[in-house]
């Protein structure tokens, strides 16, 4: 069963950036997407972007272009988001979640990280 | 890009009730749809793809149906570990969820 953990909450000031990473285990790394979805308090499942690792593959929502960046990391199975920039609204629970079919960027997602809260506060 | 809507954005029902939760999409997914069931402080959970596969080791009473821009998920009999909000999301193009629908106690 592939199990991914996220790191642990962040508090961030307006303005700079924060990197998010997830750690897969328990299946192949790189054949499957990795994407990142974030959930604003109380508000609905919001989508970012998408890497497939051993494709090079990256996508990015249009509302984040520019501020949000994807990477992998292979050596460690893990994969990272960074967001910059950061104002009030970005004040959310951040998760990651891999695509349920290999080398694809658009299908379901089967496995979730545990989600990682970032708060932006001055 | 792909709106997603969901009906009702509330439901009060009972145990034992069977429940339909409606999804919606602004132009034609094919059969590319999701349902999720989310709890409070945990991640989503997969339930349902390709609007009406059983995700493995999810129960029976959970079902969906569909096509084109027009879903529906089921829940046969309402059982108390079912109380919690579902997202239904489109992967025709890119990936869009919808506004969830909060399944609470009558």
């Amino acid at each position: 069963q592939v199990q991914l953990v996220q790191s642990g909450a962040e508090l961030k000031k307006p303005g700079s950036s924060v990197k998010v990473s997830c750690k897969a285990s328990g299946g192949t790394f790189g054949d499957y997407g990795l994407t990142w979805v974030r959930q604003a308090p109380g508000q609905a499942l919001e989508w970012m972007g998408v890497i497939i690792p051993d494709l090079g593959t990256i996508k990015y929502a249009q509302k984040f272009q520019g501020r949000v960046t994807i990477t992998a990391d292979g050596s460690t199975s893990t994969a990272y988001m960074d967001l910059s920039s950061l104002r009030f609204d970005d004040t959310a629970v951040y998760y990651c979640a891999r695509v349920g079919v290999a080398y694809s960027s658009s299908s379901y997602f089967d496995n979730w990280g545990q989600g990682t809260q970032v708060t932006v506060s001055s | 890009d792909i709106q997603m809507t969901q009906s009702p954005s509330t439901l009060s029902a009972s145990v034992g009730d069977r429940v339909n939760i409606t999804c919606r999409a602004s132009q034609s997914i094919r059969n590319w749809l999701a349902w999720y069931q989310q709890k409070p402080g945990k991640a989503p959970k997969l339930l349902i793809y390709h609007a009406s596969n059983l995700e493995s080791g999810v129960p029976l009473r959970f079902s969906g149906s569909g096509s084109g821009t027009e879903f529906t998920l089921t829940i046969s009999s309402l059982q108390p570990d079912d109380f919690a909000t579902y997202y239904c999301q489109q992967y025709d193009d890119y990936f869009g969820f919808g506004p969830g629908t909060k399944v609470d106690i009558k």
